[in-house]
């Protein structure tokens, strides 16, 4: 199975600001997805991250608030802008492989003050 | 919107068989059924998956019912490292309808 590793684990920012989490896999996958988990709740999709062209994004998420890039197979960034203290959560990468088995990473929890 | 049932919360005893009940009646023919878990603090971790038949794996058992209205995923012996909340998804095979849309889950609490 894939190993997924995401930087930062964890961080506090100021509301206004942005933060740009990191998404690496250990080997090659067709597809990348981005998911937020608010305190409390389940997972939600936020977008699928598509190598070379734009993300498609989920009812509710938008690319100015939410802009994604994959450069390529094995790497992808998910950028929480301007951020408001509702944008505290657990924000988690996760790929499909080729086999079409889809996993995750440890996630990333942001708190904004 | 999640197109599976679970219970929200159940308890089971360290060392016995946990079975964990999943309703989804309206499942397509192409779809499978998922089984993932999360402990606390740490992102999903696959468990099994199947389409019509019984699976059994390392982790758990998955034991779907001829309709394939309903599922249970059998956990055999449950160990307190087994306390999480489990997820039972129906998931297309493959493009943006294999999408994992995740509902409420379970939560499992072992005892000792």
């Amino acid at each position: 199975s894939a190993v997924i590793s995401q930087k930062p684990s964890r961080d506090i920012c100021q509301r206004g600001t942005s933060l740009t989490i990191q998404c690496q896999v250990d080997s090659q996958v067709t597809m990348m997805f981005w998911y937020r988990q608010q305190p409390g709740q389940s997972l939600t999709l936020i977008a699928t991250a598509n190598q070379g062209s734009e993300a498609t994004y989920e009812s509710g998420f938008v690319i100015d608030k939410f802009p994604i890039s994959r450069p390529n197979l094995t790497f992808s960034t998910l950028t929480v802008s301007n951020m408001s203290p509702e944008d505290s959560s657990i924000y988690l990468c996760s790929a499909r492989d080729s086999g079409n088995e889809q996993f995750f990473g440890p996630g990333t929890r942001l708190t904004v003050l | 919107d999640a197109k599976t049932t679970q219970p929200p919360s159940m308890d089971c005893a360290e060392g016995r068989a946990a079975n964990l009940p999943c309703n989804h009646s309206t499942i397509s023919g192409n779809e499978y059924v998922y089984w993932y878990r999360q402990i606390h603090s740490q992102g999903p971790q696959y468990i099994i998956h199947g389409l019509k038949n019984n699976e059994t794996n390392e982790m758990a058992s998955l034991i779907i019912t001829e309709d394939r209205k309903s599922s249970t995923l059998i956990l055999p012996h449950a160990t307190l490292r087994d306390t999480a909340v489990y997820y039972c998804i129906v998931r297309a095979w493959g493009g943006s309808q294999g999408n994992l849309i995740f509902g409420k889950g379970t939560k499992l609490s072992v005892k000792p």
